[in-house]
Formats: C-alpha cells, sequence, structure tokens
C-alpha cells in the first residue's frame, strides 16, 4: 500500500537555527508534495506545493527564503525551516498524491514536530 | 475569513450516540474530505467525495457543493472515536492543495 514517511519525528531547535525534515513516498509515485504547518491551537496551513516539472508554489505568509523545499525524484521531498523562531513551532506534515489534477487520495506522512528553544 | 468553518467546535457524547458534525466552506470546493488527526498530530484520511453522500463502516460523508456545506455523521459513537476532527476543501489544483478547517473536538465517554 501507499505510506509516506517524514523523519525526524521531534527536534528540538535553538532559535535562529535551521531545521530540515524530509519526506518519502513508497509504494507510489508522489507527483504532488504538499507542506502544511499546525502552529499550536491552530490548523493546517498550507506552505507550498510542489508538482514534479512545475514550479514550487509558496502560500501567502510562506517564502522560499524561508521554507526552501526540495522535490528532485518521485519519492522525496525536503524543507527546511530556516533561522527558526517560536513562531516557526508546530507540526508540519508532508501530503503526497500520485496525480496533480485527480481525485487520488492525499498521503500524510506523521509529521516532523519542531520544537525552538 | 475563515474558508472554512466547522461546527461545533467541541461535542460530548455517551457511547452508542450519534455524531454529526459539520463543514461551511465560502468559496468554491471541488472536493470536501474529512480527517481524523490522532493524538499524536498525524492525519488519517476518513472519506472525501465532491459532491452526494458516501459511506465506510459507521461514518457517512454528505457533501452539497452548491450550498457549499457537508456534514460527517458518526453513528453509534465508540470511545475510541474520540478526537478532532478536521474538514478541508480542495480548491482546484490537485487533491495536494487543502484548506482545513479549525475541526470539531469529540469526546465520548462510557
Amino acid at each position: 500500500g501507499a505510506l509516506v514517511y517524514q523523519y525526524p519525528r521531534r527536534t528540538i531547535c535553538k532559535s535562529g537555527t535551521s531545521m530540515r525534515m524530509e519526506c518519502q513516498a513508497v509504494g507510489f509515485q508522489a507527483t504532488s508534495v504538499a507542506w502544511y504547518r499546525q502552529s499550536p491551537q491552530k490548523t493546517f496551513e498550507l506552505i507550498a506545493l510542489s508538482t514534479v516539472n512545475s514550479a514550487i508554489k509558496y502560500e501567502q505568509n510562506f517564502t522560499q527564503e524561508k521554507f526552501p523545499i526540495s522535490h528532485p525524484n518521485l519519492s522525496f521531498s525536503s524543507m527546511t525551516v530556516l533561522n527558526a523562531y517560536l513562531e516557526d513551532r508546530g507540526l508540519y506534515l508532508c501530503g503526497a498524491s500520485r496525480d496533480s489534477y485527480s481525485g487520488n487520495t492525499l498521503y500524510f506522512g506523521e509529521g516532523s514536530r519542531l520544537i525552538v528553544v | 475569513g475563515q474558508q472554512v468553518q466547522q461546527s461545533p467546535a467541541s461535542l460530548v457524547l455517551q457511547e452508542g450516540e450519534n455524531a454529526e458534525l459539520q463543514c461551511n466552506f465560502s468559496s468554491t470546493a471541488t472536493r470536501l474530505q474529512w480527517f481524523y488527526q490522532r493524538p499524536g498530530g498525524s492525519l488519517v484520511s476518513l472519506l472525501s467525495n465532491p459532491s452526494g453522500t458516501k459511506h465506510t463502516g459507521r461514518l457517512t460523508s454528505t457533501t452539497v457543493t452548491k450550498e457549499r456545506r457537508g456534514s460527517l455523521h458518526i453513528s453509534s459513537s465508540q470511545i475510541t472515536d474520540s478526537g478532532t476532527y478536521l474538514c478541508a476543501m480542495e480548491r482546484g489544483g490537485g487533491s495536494a492543495k487543502l484548506i482545513f478547517g479549525e475541526g470539531t473536538k469529540l469526546t465520548v465517554s462510557s
């Protein structure tokens, strides 16, 4: 079956340092990968959508300079939180789907939780 | 404003009772999806349908796209159903691009 692995599951980083998280699709080819963040007491916000052979599209309030994303092949994506501060803490989820314009199910990883101290 | 609104924010039930969770969205959606968020934070996809009614087990999802609303019905609730239920709408651009509601926190007690 289709699975999405995310790592690390949890990171504690010092304020001002960076954290890289990875997302691995197993059992299917992830033509689209979306990165979401759930800040404390809030719902999930879309950070950016990465579709193979297209430019990565960032949502308002999120930039490539702050959250650079790499999607080099159909099974792997990574995102870095640069210069993390308190407002960046939360649960980061990677969601991968097979086809960007179909009704296919989006498979989520378990999440990477970022704690900033 | 909030594009996806869920109600109620929280719901407390006795085991065996039915739950009705509502979702309203403010712009055109191609599909509505329902997720269960585990205590650790990860999401479980429950149901997704562009319109009409869909069933799986004790869950029924109904989406009325023209009226920009949807619902999730949980029949004969169990203690293990407790948790947060999130509604998310697809705006187009694929199933990966979702706007989430704030969630309904369901507590089922014995």
